[in-house]
């Protein structure tokens, strides 16, 4: 089975620019999940869905960012304007159910604002 | 969720059993321990996760005290692609927000 897919690999944006990461996950999975490693700290939860619904969205930093999941198939996560601080590598991960199993994760993205 | 302790670095020998440990000192009954290991420029990678007994799956085998304060990750036969970052995370089961830390990372050497 295909595994989870993220796209862009790479982008570089300037400062207050927008740009928009796209998560697909793995097909039949209703959970996904979006995380983010900022340069030097740990890997953070950003949040999660469940089909098109946002379940939890605590770790979002704040109301620059911005993520969906129309149709409960694919994900986006806009960050309007970007700033420096966002750099890092953004993750997406899903799950076929809420539970004790582990999380298939995506490749990621690499933002870097200039 | 618990907080769990792992040494910043550890290296093996290509073969060798590679076991990495961790100290989650405070968890709670509900809370299981999970391992994830991060290979360079890739996202995190599920390994194996366990309660309470011993676990063994085609990657790895888990290895939980029986006070369940700490834990064991063995990777029977190491290799060098089995070079990466290993975190042990301690959660309840259906909590998203899983720590991380900072991991250990493994260097498999010839």
């Amino acid at each position: 089975e295909a595994g989870v897919t993220q796209f862009p690999s790479h982008s570089v944006i300037e400062k207050g620019q927008t740009v928009t990461l796209r998560c697909d996950p793995i097909s039949g999975h209703d959970n996904l999940y979006w995380y983010r490693r900022v340069m030097g700290k740990e890997i953070k939860f950003l949040l999660h869905f469940v089909k098109e619904s946002k379940q939890d969205e605590s770790g979002m930093p704040n109301n620059r960012f911005l993520a969906e999941r129309t149709g409960g198939t694919y994900s986006t996560l806009k960050v309007q304007p970007a700033e420096l601080e966002d750099s890092g590598v953004y993750f997406c991960a899903s799950s076929q159910d809420v539970g004790v199993n582990g999380y298939t994760f995506g490749s990621g993205t690499r933002l870097t604002v200039v | 969720d618990a907080k769990t302790t792992q040494p910043p670095s550890m290296d093996c020998a290509e073969g060798r059993a590679a076991n990495l440990p961790c100290n989650h000192s405070t968890i709670s009954g509900n809370e299981y321990v999970y391992w994830y290991r991060q290979i360079h420029s890739q996202g995190p990678q599920y390994i194996i996760h366990g309660l309470k007994n011993n676990e063994t799956n085609e990657m790895a085998s888990l290895i939980i005290t029986e006070d369940r304060k700490s834990s064991t990750l063995i990777l029977p036969h190491a290799t060098l692609r089995d070079t990466a970052v290993y975190y042990c995370i301690v959660r309840v089961y259906n909590n998203n927000d899983m720590r991380f830390g900072a991991g250990t990372r493994l260097t498999v050497k010839p």
